[in-house]
């Protein structure tokens, strides 16, 4: 079983609509959580950084870790077209070394 | 400023061949990395280079080796190419070691056959 699991969808949602993604993990020792926007044929780029629980917002994201059930929230709001693409979550650990760990990634299409 | 570059984009390689992926970055960045990504499995992290003149093994190392060659490029060489092989590899860099935000290449894609 992979440390952090994360439904691969694909979800697509109207023009606007709110949307939920996450992942699950299982190493209690991962500390700092990530969600990466990755667009088809191009590297990922960072969206939002989390260090322990809480939540953290910018502008129409909204990222929550709670680290009690091991799971991880990214919230877009107001969701236009142009965030469709594919959304991976990471998470990392001093005793690892604080190598990321990838969740496979969810698909997300924006439909207008 | 290009940002994380990497060459070539595509490459089709037969079993058993070698090859080189080049990857340069010019944002001073410290550290990089190599990365695979596969359907189904995610990134997942190959080599990286926390500094100039260190290497270190990620999850999935075997079959590969790194170079870093200056503070600017980290190459990744398939010494025997196998099918198993056929992923894309993104290289990424950070300013200064794993917590640092990862900027990432734009890939390149590889099919061995």
């Amino acid at each position: 079983q992979k440390e952090v699991e994360q439904d691969p969808g694909p979800l697509s949602v109207p023009e606007g609509a709110i949307v939920s993604l996450n992942c699950t993990y299982s190493n209690s020792a991962f500390q700092y959580f990530m969600w990466y926007r990755q667009y088809s044929r191009k590297g990922p780029e960072l969206l939002m950084y989390t260090y322990s629980s809480g939540n953290k917002e910018d502008g129409r994201f909204t990222a929550q870790v709670d680290k009690s059930s091991k799971y991880i929230s990214l919230f877009i709001r107001d969701s236009q077209p142009s965030d469709s693409a594919t959304y991976l979550c990471a998470m990392s650990a001093k005793d690892s070394g604080y190598a990321l760990n990838f969740g496979k990634g969810t698909s997300l299409l924006v439909t207008p | 400023n290009a940002g994380v570059t990497q060459t070539p984009k595509f490459q089709v390689l037969k079993t058993g061949q070698s090859m080189t992926l080049q990857c340069a970055q010019d944002m001073n960045h410290n550290s990089m990395y190599w990365y695979r990504q596969d359907p189904g499995m995610g990134l997942r992290l190959i080599y990286y280079s926390a500094s100039e003149g260190t290497t270190d093994k990620g999850e999935v190392p075997n079959g590969y080796n790194v170079s870093r060659l200056n503070k600017r490029e980290f190459s990744l060489r398939l010494e025997s190419a196998a099918p198993s092989q056929t992923s894309v590899y993104f290289c990424a860099s950070s300013r200064s070691g794993l917590l640092a935000e990862q900027f990432f290449g734009p890939g390149t894609r590889l099919t061995v056959l």
